[in-house]
């Protein structure tokens, strides 16, 4: 699976919408990109994925640029509760495949 | 649905004691996962069982751990002996045939003194 990049950490003002990157420059053509976070204490929760076209849930929106080598998950209006570590992973879906290999991640915090 | 259910959620245990951790996956979801997250090494998947069946288990750390899945609602991992360096919170996740998405439980916090 290729490899990603995220910042360690962001701030984000409450009410405001967070813009979390993620690069992913080595991402094959049948490679997605997936979105996990985790809130303190609990196990990570999906958030939403997509191949290429920009893809919308009632949780976020997740925006590929055209080359693929780089996305953005937007919250679209954080709450405190929007506090978590957040994980980009790159993988191939279906054939066997299962493996989740999180990284690091990027630790939001939505400021009050 | 209740999610995956994990128990117990925090254990304390003395080393060289016998620790078993227990799984409910949700209902209908064929593939189950045991992960352990520690602050060094963050989230490693241990092992993977699809339909029952144990896959791939080149995650156990060593012959101390290991996994069943006697039906498709029920899997334990179990550490004997543990040691101090097993300390770490340990998630199971389910996830159904249709679609790639693992769905995590809460997890259960070990201590090993």
């Amino acid at each position: 699976d290729a490899k990603t990049t995220q910042p360690t950490s962001m701030d984000c003002a409450e009410g405001r919408a967070a813009n979390l990157p993620c690069n992913h420059s080595t991402i094959s053509g049948n490679e997605y990109v997936y979105w996990y976070r985790q809130i303190h204490s609990q196990g990570p929760q999906y958030i939403i994925h997509g191949l290429k076209n920009n893809e919308t849930n009632e949780m976020a929106s997740l925006i590929i640029t055209e080359d693929r080598k780089s996305s953005t998950l937007i919250l679209p209006h954080a709450t405190l509760r929007d506090t978590a570590v957040y994980y980009c992973i790159v993988r191939v879906e279906g054939a066997g495949s299962y493996q989740l290999t999180f990284g690091k991640g990027t630790k939001l915090s939505v400021i009050p | 649905d209740a999610g995956v259910i994990q128990s117990p959620r925090h254990e304390v245990t003395e080393m060289g004691q016998e620790v078993t951790l227990r799984c409910k996956p949700i209902s209908g979801h064929n593939s189950l996962f045991w992960y352990r997250q520690t602050m060094m090494r963050g989230l490693e998947l241990l092992i993977y069982f699809n339909n029952n069946v144990p896959i791939d288990d080149s995650g156990m750390p060593e012959d101390r751990f290991s996994a069943k899945m006697p039906n498709a609602s029920f899997s334990t991992l179990k550490i004997q002996p543990s040691e101090p360096r097993d300390s770490a919170v340990y998630f199971c996740a389910s996830m159904p045939g249709t679609t790639d998405t693992q769905y995590f439980g809460p997890g259960t916090r070990l201590t090993v003194l």
